[in-house]
């Protein structure tokens, strides 16, 4: 069964770190390109990263680069995001997702809800 | 590039065929989604590369397009499908999603 797991959400105060995980079973891992993509509560879809499946090529979105970093184990098919300097305005689902060969996003996690508040 | 998708909400009956328009603020090729998601769920690839039907997706689903308008049509609406509808591009980062069509039953 192909799955995506993230782990990792949960409360925060503004400013500080939060480190999420993606854990991922039933596809090829080691040779997906991988994303994070996030919802605001009530709002849209926002894409924040990419890393390429051997994790040399990374870009990540203007509102969140040097502050959250992407990164993978893929002796251990796990994907990360670390987030620094955490905002209210990061309050949202963050999802990961694999990319297609088609630069889709075709299996998605189930999300996980990182709430920045003081 | 930004997207933007016409209409932002949409009411129809059962049976009916439904037309979602993604309008792109610069002209591309075809790298071009389509997601359906439900409340409280993960968006659900439909469509990629514009016109590509996802394995296992209904073929009451296409898509089409190129250039700077695409589009996403629901030939006869089933119940399952009432839920929000978005575009995405992946042509040049960042990628971007559109701001989601809601489809409404009337």
């Amino acid at each position: 069964q192909v799955q995506l797991v993230e782990s990792g959400g949960g409360v925060v105060q503004p400013g500080r770190s939060l480190r999420l995980s993606c854990a991922a079973s039933g596809l090829p891992f080691s040779i997906s390109s991988m994303h994070w993509v996030r919802q605001t509560p009530g709002k849209g879809l926002e894409w924040l990263a990419v890393i390429s499946n051997d994790g040399d090529a990374k870009h990540s979105a203007d509102s969140v680069k040097g502050r959250f970093s992407i990164s993978r184990d893929n002796a251990k098919n796990t994907l990360f995001l670390q987030m620094n300097s955490l905002r209210t305005e990061d309050t949202a689902v963050y999802y990961c997702a694999r990319g297609s060969d088609r630069r889709a996003f075709d299996v998605w996690g189930q999300g996980t809800l990182v709430t920045v508040s003081s | 590039i930004q997207l933007t998708q016409s209409p932002s909400s949409v009411s129809a009956s059962v049976g009916d065929r439904v037309t979602i328009t993604c309008r792109a603020s610069q002209g591309f090729g075809s790298w071009l989604a389509w997601y359906q998601q439900k409340p409280g769920k993960a968006p659900k690839l439909l469509i990629q590369a514009a016109s590509s039907l996802q394995s296992g997706v209904p073929s009451r689903f296409s898509g089409s397009g190129s250039g700077t308008e695409f589009t996403l049509t629901i030939s006869s609406l089933q119940p399952e499908d009432f839920a929000t509808y978005y575009c995405q591009q992946a042509n040049s980062l960042p990628i971007t999603f559109g701001q989601g069509t809601r489809l409404e039953i009337k």
